[in-house]
Parts: C-alpha cells; structure tokens; sequence
C-alpha cells in the first residue's frame, strides 16, 4: 500500500541550529516526492519537489532534501534554522491516476517549534 | 506569484444542509484537486478532476459529494446533505499538468453543528 510515514511528531530546536525532519515512504513506483510546509491558518507551500536526476534537491528558504532509494526516505534538512521557520511540514507522495493526474498522500506532519 | 484562491475562508453549517466550496485555481492549470483535514490530522485526497470529469476519487468522497467546474474560473466542491464528521478544513489545489507540483489555496473551514 502507498504511504508516507513521518516519525516525529514534533521537534523543537534552537535557532541557528541544524535541523533534520524525517519521511519514509511506501510506493511501488518510481516516487514523486514532496515538502510542503504550513504556517497556522494557512494553506501548504511547496518547500521542494524529486521527480528524478540528482538525489539531492535545493528548495525554498534554504531547505534541501535528500532522496534515498534504498532507504525509501527523503529527508528534509536545514543547516541553520530560523525563528520563522516554526510552522508544520509536511512529506507527500505523489500517486498516479487515471488521466495523468497525481493525488498527494501525506505523511501525518511534523510541527517543528524554534526556541530563541 | 499566482495563487489559489478559496472562499470562504470559514463556512459554518447546520447538519443536513448543503455547502458549497469555492475554489479559483491559477489560470492556465488543468488539473485540479480537492483535500481535506480533519484537525489535528493528516491531509486526505478526497478527489482529482481533468477535462471536465473526474479522474479519480478517494473512498471519503461518496454520493455526497460532488465537484463541478460550472465556468472557465471556478471549482466547487459541494457536500449535500452534511454530517458533523464532515467538519474540517478542505482545500484546493491545482497544477498545470499531472506531473507538476500541486500549488494549495488557504482553505476553507467548514464547522458543522
């Protein structure tokens, strides 16, 4: 069955530290992966995408993202995190359906909280 | 940057009634999509449509429901007879094509009392 699993629930850390928010993934095709991040009372922002080539994919403010196949994962990191980055992120996969399109099955989040 | 566009913002809603949602996706996108999240929750794909029909829907989306895209602007996602398990947030999405990411509106959170 496709899933996505995030196994933190929650992380706290300090600002100006690294950070390293997990996913794994279940799917038995080639993976369509995202992050997406939500900030309260807003709707999801697309942190950063794999489709193929390089495992190592650069997104929005600062974050990249590393895929492994052989681990089923694609992690999410940041090397020096700030106060705004405090919000909810959230690992997907896309699923291919009828007529090209893809529905998104989320992992359950992870809400990170930045100490200052 | 285009953006999606959800109103309103907040329904509250009697049990039984009808809702509509609306959704304005970004103009030149093809697909569209429409999630829920019932809170403290995952979001759940509830349905995918393409081409003025639906390419595929989750097993929450039942008789229910349903999607229309009555112009070129517009998609709304109506809930007909509404239950108080229907309470959560639903939102948009659209993508220029199948394989492009998804881009979210706000939502809309529906309450039903």
């Amino acid at each position: 069955a496709q899933s996505v699993t995030q196994p933190d629930i929650h992380i706290t850390v300090s600002e100006g530290a690294s950070l390293e928010l997990r996913c794994n993934y279940s799917y038995g095709a080639t993976p369509y992966l995202f992050w997406y991040v939500q900030s309260p009372g807003q709707g999801l922002q697309l942190l950063l995408k794999y489709f193929s080539g390089d495992t190592l994919v650069q997104g929005i403010k600062g974050f990249e993202a590393e895929f492994k196949r052989s681990q089923s994962s694609f992690n999410l990191r940041k090397p020096s995190v700030h106060w705004s980055d405090a919000a909810e992120y959230f690992c997907a996969v896309g699923a291919g359906g009828a007529s090209g399109t893809y529905k998104y099955i989320f992992g359950t989040g992870t809400r990170l909280k930045v100490l200052a | 940057e285009p953006e999606v566009t959800q109103t309103p913002s907040h329904q509250v809603t009697q049990m039984g009634q009808e809702v509509i949602l609306r959704c304005v996706p970004i103009s030149n996108h093809l697909y569209f999509y429409w999630y829920r999240q019932i809170l403290g929750q995952k979001v759940e794909f509830l349905v995918s449509f393409y081409n003025n029909e639906i390419s595929e829907k989750s097993e929450i989306f039942d008789d229910q429901f349903s999607v229309e895209r009555p112009d070129g602007s517009n998609f709304t996602l109506k809930i007909r007879s509404t239950k108080l398990e229907d309470s959560a947030m639903y939102f948009c999405a659209s993508s220029r094509s199948g394989i492009q990411p998804q881009h979210f509106g706000d939502g809309t959170r529906l309450s039903i009392l």
